[in-house]
């Protein structure tokens, strides 16, 4: 079955930067976008990035663009996520979700997330 | 890129049936037929409920259904059940971006 494992969360000072993780498993990783998704603490969900399955396109939302990148690596079947000068509001559960198999307009799995907290 | 509008709670009792609006703009949910549906309970990821507007994945009660009119699109629970109660967020997608819904807590008397 699908299965997506993020990593690499934390407590981290204003300014500083983090790598998240996703590692994916039970499907063919190559053939899909993947997407992440945060949520701040009792707020609701914001889309943050994607990235098409071949790596090529990225897409990021305004409030990141320019301080996160997204990648990810076929070969290890693993999702990423740089996160440069951080903000207290950057502050979420980032969670990794793929494109949806019947449409690649929706998001079918996601991953239990991983707490970033960003505070001094 | 503003959070698509929902009512920030809907409630009803077991059996009933309520509706969730989503209310996008002529940009995202006026034009594209890419509104999906997630349920989230506390804790928990979201979980895929509706997707394109109108289809359920499978294993998804037929008591949910999605609709859409010009820019705003809807969530009917019927049947309503205590385990429906949670948190449900619309979302709408276009090839450069996704934005999602303020979130609806669905609450079961």
């Amino acid at each position: 079955q699908v299965q997506l494992v993020e990593s690499g969360g934390g407590v981290v000072q204003p300014g500083r930067s983090l790598r998240l993780s996703c590692a994916a498993s039970g499907f063919t990783f190559n053939n899909f976008g993947m997407h992440w998704v945060r949520q701040a603490p009792g707020k609701g969900l914001e889309w943050v990035a994607v990235i098409s399955y071949d790596g090529i396109n990225k897409y990021y939302a305004d409030s990141v663009k320019g301080r996160f990148t997204i990648s990810r690596d076929n070969s290890r079947n693993t999702l990423y996520l740089q996160m440069n000068s951080l903000r207290a509001e950057d502050t979420a559960v980032y969670y990794c979700a793929r494109e949806g198999w019947l449409s690649a307009t929706t998001f079918d799995s996601w991953g239990q997330g991983t707490l970033v907290t960003v505070s001094s | 890129q503003s959070a698509l509008t929902q009512p920030a709670s809907v409630s009803g009792s077991p059996g009933q049936s309520i509706t969730i609006s989503c209310t996008g703009t002529s940009s995202d949910i006026g034009y594209y037929d890419y509104v999906s549906w997630y349920q989230q309970h506390p804790g928990k990821a979201p979980k895929l409920m509706i997707y394109t507007v109108n289809k359920r994945p499978s294993g998804v009660s037929d008591r949910f259904s999605g609709s859409k009119s010009g820019n705003t699109a809807s969530l009917t629970i019927s049947g309503l059940q205590a385990e429906d109660e949670a948190d449900y967020y619309c979302s709408s997608y276009t090839s450069t971006r996704t934005v999602f819904g303020t979130g609806t807590t669905v609450i079961v008397l």
